[in-house]
């Protein structure tokens, strides 16, 4: 089992829809979780963080987690082009450093007109 | 430009020659992080610096790599003697660092690719 697992994708919706996104992590002790959006050919970008249990929005974006089910999502509102891009989840396991994250795979999403 | 500034872009070099990429982080921020990431997965932790001590090694770093941060400032990643499954994006990115959940961002640079002949 990997330690940090996306759904495979690619997920396609139209604009004006909303994209959720999905990733499930091994390690219960597991203390952050991360959203960085990655377009082709570029970096990571962090989009959204969250510690606690619970939801967390910011702006069109929102951050659900349930450490009871070691799960983590991310739902995108009213979904536009310009969100086609590659999610990644990552996750802080417990007593790991700051800034030593695991990654998923990635899931590729391609909102379209 | 104030972000993660990664050199070169590219590289490309032939098996078992050595190479070495730079990375300068965001100045006020005392953590340096290299990953590594190949197509279709997300990036892997390979190492990281708190100021100039490199705290941190992944199982995955052979001996053919070595990191450095000199002075805690910039760093840089060489790989000897490079194999074909070298090939992949280097990432570098920085953090502040101060300890606090707030501050464990993660800032990447623009990586450099590096494709072994």
């Amino acid at each position: 089992q990997k330690e940090v697992e996306q759904n495979s994708g690619p997920l396609s919706v139209p604009e004006g829809a909303i994209a959720s996104l999905n990733c499930t992590y091994s390690d219960r002790g597991s203390q952050s979780f991360f959203w960085y959006r990655q377009y082709s050919g570029k970096s990571p970008e962090l989009i959204m963080f969250i510690y606690s249990n619970g939801d967390k929005e910011d702006g069109r974006f929102t951050a659900q987690l349930n450490k009871a089910s070691q799960y983590v999502s991310l739902l995108i509102r009213d979904s536009q082009p310009s969100d086609s891009a590659t999610y990644l989840c990552a996750v802080r396991a417990r007593g790991t450093s700051y800034g030593k994250l695991t990654f998923g795979q990635g899931t590729i999403l391609t909102v379209h007109p | 430009d104030t972000g993660v500034s990664q050199n070169p872009r590219h590289k490309i070099t032939k098996r078992g020659q050595n190479v070495t990429f730079r990375c300068d982080p965001i100045s006020e921020h005392n953590r340096l992080y290299w990953y590594r990431q190949t197509l279709g997965q997300g990036p892997e932790f390979l190492t990281y610096f708190q100021n100039e001590a490199q705290l941190e090694k992944s199982r995955l770093l052979s001996d053919r790599f070595s990191a450095e941060r000199p002075k805690g400032s910039f760093s840089t990643l060489e790989i000897q003697r490079t194999e074909q499954g070298d090939s992949a994006m280097y990432l570098c990115a920085s953090s502040l660092g101060k300890g606090t959940a707030t501050n464990e961002k993660l800032f990447f640079g623009s990586g450099t690719q590096l494709s072994v002949l």
